[in-house]
């Protein structure tokens, strides 16, 4: 398989904050992507982390943890149009670029 | 720029008949690649292509075939449609070899396989 792990649904509140969690395991890492994907359509880029730390991009955060095979996806204030899949994704290191995605997190925002 | 297109939108097949998909991207990107979605599966990569001229298989590359005789065209196809071939397709391309470069996709081919 993939050796990528992440919840399968989640539900939050509108105005609130998620956190949507992703476990990996390779040896040939080269990076991790967030995807956003809503229904019927096609993924769209959110972040890129490649070193341990957080990337802040307005209301997206994403942070990696390499040694730990650890990432999360931090959403704040959240809007109903954030009702989404969140696709995790390793890039491998064969050159390239591809990309091994977990199932994705379905999250539904509630008023 | 039209970005990636695909076509087509919808498909449905009889098993044992053939078709092709085609992936057209307008950002003259280097590498293509063809992933297939099903429920509870993830993305998962069929084949790629790093340069005209040239493919690889991906995870799930049985049943499929490929081409890039065009550097703006990568072609799928199923030789002969099996039910478990019903799944929604996606292209996507990148613009060079840096890891950091996003993939971009296609809206999907949603394909049915009767």
């Amino acid at each position: 398989g993939q050796n990528i792990d992440q919840p399968t649904e989640m539900t939050a509140t509108e105005g609130a904050i998620v956190q949507i969690n992703c476990t990996y395991q390779t040896s040939g890492f080269n990076g991790l992507f967030w995807y956003q994907q809503h229904a019927g359509e096609a993924p769209t880029f959110l972040s890129y982390n490649v070193l341990d730390g957080l990337e802040e991009k307005g209301r997206f955060s994403s942070f990696l943890s390499r040694s730990k095979g650890y990432s999360y996806l931090l959403l704040k204030e959240l809007q109903m149009k954030d009702s989404a899949s969140y696709l995790c994704a390793w890039v491998d290191q064969t050159g390239a670029n591809n990309l091994f995605f977990g199932t994705g997190t379905r999250l539904t925002v509630i008023p | 720029n039209a970005g990636v297109t695909q076509t087509p939108k919808f498909r449905v097949l009889k098993t044992g008949q053939s078709m092709t998909l085609l992936c057209a991207q307008d950002m003259n990107h280097e590498y293509m690649y063809w992933y297939r979605q099903d429920p509870g599966m993830g993305l998962r990569l069929i084949h790629y292509s790093v340069g005209e001229g040239t493919t690889a298989k991906g995870e799930v590359p049985d049943g499929y075939n490929v081409s890039r005789l065009k550097k703006q065209n990568f072609l799928l196809g199923l030789e002969s449609a099996a039910p478990s071939q019903t799944s929604v397709y996606f292209c996507a391309s990148i613009r060079t070899s840096a890891s950091t470069d996003t993939q971009y996709f296609g809206p999907g081919t949603r394909l049915t396989v009767l």
